[in-house]
């Protein structure tokens, strides 16, 4: 597709369950990165993927957090044994470079909804 | 730590007005500052991309100017329409430590009545 491509648009889950979240970028764009953005919060950096190497973790909360790309293209965000603080919108972006050098194009974002 | 604040935190106005959003940050060593729209329940659309090098950009009704040495960007929208309504977010590209992310406001929020 043209822009970037985010599922589930939205996830229930049970405390305590694993969720995997999927962002597939904007074909050939190298940055990807994923923010968190809970209600009436501003976006969280959680990581930084330049093709499959992540420079830049530090923004994941607990090591109950891991996430993976493959390909230089589709990542995988993975939450463990989640719990209630977790709920928020999980937004996906990608670049044709780093931050450094251009624009971030967002997906409409994954809700997740821990119970 | 880069710090970016925004105010107002919701601004509301009639249709027609030019109106404008700002944006300020506390480490002026960015490397460009970008400005988004949001939607309720959406993503993020990029609206413009000013590097550092640059004092300001347009685009439509649109224009966003920067004073790196200041710390601030202001958002210019002109003839302001209902479409408009939406939440207008700044983020900030460091140079060091922060150079692989961007630091985002948390917004202000737009309405704009008929």
């Amino acid at each position: 597709g043209a822009g970037v491509s985010q599922s589930p648009s939205n996830k229930v889950t049970e405390k305590g369950k694993d969720v995997e979240l999927r962002c597939d970028p904007i074909s050939g764009h190298t940055a990807l990165y994923w923010y968190r953005q809970s209600l009436g919060q501003g976006l969280e950096f959680l990581i930084y993927f330049q093709g499959n190497s992540a420079p830049d973790k530090s923004g994941l909360p607990s090591d109950r957090f891991s996430a993976e790309r493959t390909g230089g293209s589709v990542s995988t965000l993975t939450i463990q044994r989640t719990q209630q603080e977790d709920s928020a919108v999980y937004l996906c972006a990608s670049s044709p470079q780093g931050a450094l050098a251009g624009e971030l194009f967002f997906g409409e974002g994954s809700r997740l909804t821990v119970l | 730590k880069q710090e970016v604040t925004q105010i107002p935190a919701a601004l509301s106005v009639p249709e027609g007005e030019n109106l404008v959003l700002n944006c300020s940050f506390t480490d002026s060593a960015i490397y460009n500052l970008q400005w988004f729209r949001q939607d309720p329940g959406k993503g993020l659309t990029s609206l413009l991309l000013i590097q550092s090098s640059q004092r300001e950009q347009t685009s439509g009704r649109l224009n966003a100017s920067l004073d790196k040495s200041s710390g601030r960007s202001t958002l210019y929208i002109a003839a302001s329409q209902p479409g408009d309504s939406a939440t207008y977010l700044c983020a900030v590209g460091g140079l060091t430590g922060t150079a692989s992310k961007l630091t985002f406001g948390t917004g202000t929020r737009l309405q704009v009545t008929l």
